[in-house]
């Protein structure tokens, strides 16, 4: 079935850049989205690319596709204390616009 | 754009009393709602996906008897808890999908715990 995969933890300093990787298994997924979720909030949207595309960038934020590898990456350029929280990656699949989302990253940035 | 609500934001009820959540997008119609359930530190889990004016379809294992969802109109869709207990405490969140761009859009989530 499919399985998106991610690593639990991410610890940076202020002011470092920030990769957070996610591996899926969905070759058909057409989207593939980040969402960051702050303590005791909902999820929300940061970026998403289309699965034709390479890379996009918005402001601090580059997603990277590698589609052969099935590999899609976030990276957090000059990280800051308030991008502390969880990013989800998702992707959809042929479900119906369900969403399958990895475990999610939990980004720690330390002063 | 693309905001979407939920009410209550939290809820505490006593065992065996149903519970009703809504979601609604403010700001665009929304024809596929969905609902996820999260416990502490983990990722979502799809309950169900709503669409507007059908049953709702059920993920395996979820009781559609036991988690009501209605989806009366394209801007809102109702979670009801019924008979809740203990363990139906968790954070509820929903999302609904854009039909510009298939994108979904979450809610802020609701804590309900059943004492």
């Amino acid at each position: 079935g499919e399985d998106v995969e991610q690593s639990l933890f991410l610890s940076v300093r202020e002011g470092d850049s920030s990769v957070i990787n996610c591996t899926y298994t969905d070759s058909s997924s057409t989207y593939l989205y980040w969402y960051k979720q702050e303590p005791g909030a909902g999820l929300q949207l940061l970026t998403y690319i289309f699965s034709n595309m390479d890379m996009k960038q918005d402001q601090r934020l580059t997603v990277l596709l590698n589609k052969k590898d099935k590999h899609l990456s976030l990276r957090i350029a000059d990280t800051q204390t308030g991008d502390s929280a969880i990013y989800f990656c998702a992707e959809s699949g042929n479900q119906g616009g369900k969403l399958i989302f990895g475990q999610g990253t939990e980004l720690s940035v330390k002063p | 754009g693309a905001v979407v609500s939920q009410h209550p934001s939290w809820v505490i009820c006593k065992s065996g009393t149903s519970v009703k959540i809504e979601c609604r997008s403010l700001d665009f119609q929304a024809t596929t709602m969905f609902w996820y359930r999260q416990f502490p530190k983990q990722s979502l889990m799809l309950m169900a996906t709503s669409n507007e004016g059908s049953k709702a379809t059920y993920e395996q294992g979820v009781e559609k008897d036991k988690f009501l969802i209605n989806h009366a109109s394209l801007t809102l869709s109702t979670l009801t808890v019924t008979s809740a207990h203990p363990e139906d405490s968790s954070f509820y969140i929903c999302s609904a999908s854009s039909p510009s761009t298939d994108t979904q859009y979450f809610g802020p989530g609701t804590r309900l715990t059943v004492l």
